[in-house]
C-alpha cells in the first residue's frame, strides 16, 4: 500500500527566507501523481502544486517548487522569499494513476511557522 | 460558482445519536471523497464513491455508512456516534483528471 511520511512536524522560518518541507513516498507504482496543499488556520485546504512521476522537470508555481528525485521516492516543497500569510499547515499527498479510484493518501502534515 | 458545500459547518452530538454530513457539488463530478482530519493524523480516506451507486471504503471506514443516489450528492452517516469520530470531516471531489481535486471547507463534529 502507498505511503506519505512527512518527517517534521513543524518548522520555523524568517520571513523571506527559503523553507524546505521534506516528503517521502513509497509505492511500487511506476505511475503516480504527487501533491502538496497549504491548510491555514481558517481550515480550507489550498492545493499548491502537482508533480506527475514522469514528469521530467521538477513543477513550479510563483514561489512553490517540488524537489522531485524520484529515485529517493523523495518530493519536497521550496517556499522561497517566505511571508507571514505562509503560516499553516501543509499536506503532501500521492495518487496512484493505475486503477480509476483517483484516491490521495495523505501525509500527517507539517506546520510552518513564519517569523517575522 | 458554488463548488463543493458541506453541511453543517459545525455540529455537536451526543454519544449513540446518527448524524449525517451532507456534501453537495455542483459540477458533476464523477468521483467524490470523504476524509478525516485528526491532529497528527493527517486526512485519511473514510469512503469513496466513483460514481452514483458506486461506493467503497477507505482506510477508516468502521462506523460510518455513505450512500450516491445521485452524482452531486455524498451523503456520510454516523450510525452511532462515538466519541472517537469527533474529527474535521472533509468531502472531496475530482473530474477525472490527474489533478483536479476540490475540497469542501469542512465539517467540525464533536461528539460528547
Amino acid at each position: 500500500a502507498q505511503k506519505i511520511t512527512q518527517t517534521q512536524p513543524g518548522m520555523f522560518v524568517q520571513e523571506k527566507e527559503a523553507v524546505t518541507l521534506d516528503c517521502t513516498y513509497d509505492t511500487s507504482d511506476q505511475s503516480y501523481g504527487l501533491f502538496w496543499y497549504k491548510q491555514p488556520s481558517s481550515g480550507e485546504m489550498i492545493f499548491l502544486i502537482y508533480q506527475g512521476s514522469y514528469d521530467e522537470q521538477n513543477a513550479t508555481e510563483g514561489r512553490y517548487s517540488l524537489n522531485f528525485q524520484k529515485a529517493r521516492k523523495s518530493a519536497n516543497l521550496v517556499i522561497s522569499a517566505s511571508q507571514l500569510g505562509d503560516s499553516a499547515m501543509y499536506f503532501c499527498a500521492m495518487r496512484l494513476s493505475g486503477g480509476s479510484n483517483y484516491k490521495l493518501t495523505f501525509g500527517k502534515g507539517t506546520l510552518l511557522t513564519v517569523n517575522p | 460558482d458554488a463548488g463543493i458545500t458541506q453541511s453543517p459547518r459545525y455540529k455537536i452530538t451526543e454519544t449513540g445519536r446518527q448524524v449525517t454530513l451532507m456534501c453537495h457539488q455542483t459540477w458533476s463530478h464523477s468521483y467524490m471523497f470523504w476524509y478525516r482530519q485528526d491532529l497528527g493524523h493527517g486526512l485519511r480516506l473514510i469512503y469513496y464513491s466513483a460514481a452514483a451507486d458506486i461506493t467503497d471504503k477507505g482506510e477508516v471506514p468502521d462506523g460510518y455508512v455513505v450512500s450516491r443516489s445521485k452524482t452531486e450528492n455524498f451523503p456520510l452517516t454516523l450510525e452511532s456516534a462515538t466519541r472517537s469520530q469527533t474529527s474535521v470531516y472533509f468531502c472531496a471531489s475530482n473530474l477525472g483528471t490527474e489533478h483536479g481535486y476540490t475540497f469542501g471547507s469542512g465539517t467540525r463534529l464533536t461528539v460528547v
